[in-house]
């Protein structure tokens, strides 16, 4: 059975960091490409981040700079390191998995339950 | 950046009613595009892929139709848990993005 299981938020004060983690069973991280999307709260939907193969990996241009997406492959876990944090950073973190089969986009097939993360003084 | 637009922002519908979704985006997106279903306090959960391929596990009465710019969700008949917020989902440029989300509720 597929499951992704977040961990690591919390309260933290602007200009904070926080590492956020995303345990994967049922599937290997490392052969899929994975992403963190956020949620604020009483809104949408917004995407962050994606890694995929080796070492490529993709931001949204709010987070650019200050976030880093990695995995550790012995742990089959995916990783959000967040550096100088902001009040707009506010939102429920899910990570997510992009299917992918036989070259057909499958969309995020797979999601966490979410770990929220407040920035706040 | 693709920017896709749905309508209707609310929709109020009876059990039993069919239920049309919209999406529309600022460029093709040719069928890169999903419809998630999330519930308060939930993970989105995923029901069409491709534009209209069901997901594993989706009831058949959703169903997706279109490609390029416009795109619908069509839910047939609608039961009691299908009352929540849908969202429409383009992978074809960067960055990723997501409509603004259409609110079901019943009437």
């Amino acid at each position: 059975e597929v499951q992704l299981v977040e961990s690591g938020g919390g309260l933290i004060q602007p200009g904070g960091s926080l590492r956020l983690s995303c345990a994967a069973s049922g599937f290997t991280v490392s052969s899929n490409y994975m992403s963190w999307v956020r949620q604020a709260p009483g809104k949408g939907l917004e995407w962050v981040s994606l890694i995929y193969s080796g070492v490529s990996t993709y931001y949204a241009d709010s987070v650019r700079g200050r976030f880093t997406i990695s995995r550790d492959n012995s742990k089959n876990t995916l990783y959000l390191q967040m550096n100088s944090l902001r009040a707009e950073d506010t939102a429920v973190y899910f990570c997510a998995r992009e299917g992918w089969a036989y070259g057909q986009w499958l969309a995020f097939d797979y999601w966490g339950q979410g770990t929220l993360v407040t920035v706040s003084s | 950046e693709i920017v896709l637009t749905q309508s209707p922002a609310t929709l109020s519908l009876s059990p039993g009613e069919r239920a049309t979704l919209s999406c529309r985006a600022s460029q093709t997106v040719s069928s890169y595009l999903a419809w998630y279903q999330q519930k308060p306090g939930q993970a989105p959960r995923l029901l069409i892929y491709d534009a209209s391929n069901r997901a594993t596990g989706i009831p058949a009465r959703f169903s997706g139709s279109g490609s390029g710019t416009d795109f619908t969700l069509t839910v047939s008949s609608l039961e009691p848990e299908d009352f929540a917020v849908y969202y429409c989902q383009q992978r074809s440029n960067w960055p990723v993005t997501f409509g603004q989300g259409t609110r079901l509720e019943i009437k």
